[in-house]
């Protein structure tokens, strides 16, 4: 069964650092990985969705790497703001249909 | 509001009533799924629909648990017997049919179940 460790599972940063969440899972036969943040009470908001054979996506200034052989992936954040604040998620589809989520990194920007 | 919706926002019941959520997906959405999330947990895999089609249900899925999508558009998650243990966050997602992003999954806001 698909395991998926995320670390740290908080952190706090001054508000313009740029900062790196880890995510790993232990099977690397994936057919793709998306990050997602979630603010609290809330669904899920999809923020990059990386096929298996691609090693890379950004969107605006976050930017999300996949290293399927070693079973990790980081999502990047440039300048983090106070609105980044929230709870982000990673989530792997094994080959079938079911994903797999990780327990998620709590992040808090302070201004 | 063309996303995903789940109807109601918050359930409270009690211990042995039955329950029943519903997930309307965005409308060209052929995949859905359920999940269920407590708190300071991810979300755990419940089923997938493709269609009207059940394709895949967890083990966690006892059988006091029921999921349909008659016409293949909204989907209902029924709870039968309900005990505190399913407290949870009950979230729906649903993925488009055509590459590339097809397999990329969009939440809604989630029920809230509360069995006091």
């Amino acid at each position: 069964k698909q395991e998926v460790t995320q670390i740290p599972a908080a952190l706090s940063v001054p508000e313009g650092e740029n900062l790196v969440l880890n995510c790993s899972f232990t099977d690397s036969a994936i057919y793709n990985l998306q990050w997602f943040r979630q603010d609290p009470g809330k669904g899920l908001t999809s923020l990059l969705l990386i096929q298996s054979s691609q090693r890379e996506q950004t969107s605006g200034r976050l930017n999300a790497s996949l290293d399927k052989s070693s079973g990790r992936s980081t999502l990047y954040i440039a300048a983090s703001q106070p609105g980044d604040s929230a709870t982000y998620l990673c989530a792997v589809r094994d080959t079938g249909n079911q994903f797999y989520f990780g327990t998620g990194t709590s992040l808090t920007v302070i201004p | 509001d063309t996303g995903v919706s789940q109807d109601p926002r918050h359930k409270i019941t009690k211990r042995g009533q039955n329950v029943t959520f519903r997930c309307d997906p965005i409308s060209e959405h052929n995949r859905l799924y359920w999940y269920r999330q407590t708190l300071g947990q991810g979300p755990e895999f419940l089923t997938y629909f493709q269609n009207e089609a059940q394709l895949e249900k967890s083990r966690l899925l006892s059988d006091r648990f029921s999921a349909e999508r008659p016409k293949g558009s909204f989907s209902t998650l029924e709870i039968q017997r309900t005990e505190q243990g399913d407290s949870a966050m009950y979230l729906c997602a649903s993925s488009p049919p055509d590459r590339p992003s097809y397999n990329e999954q969009f939440f809604g806001p989630g029920t809230r179940l509360t069995v006091l």
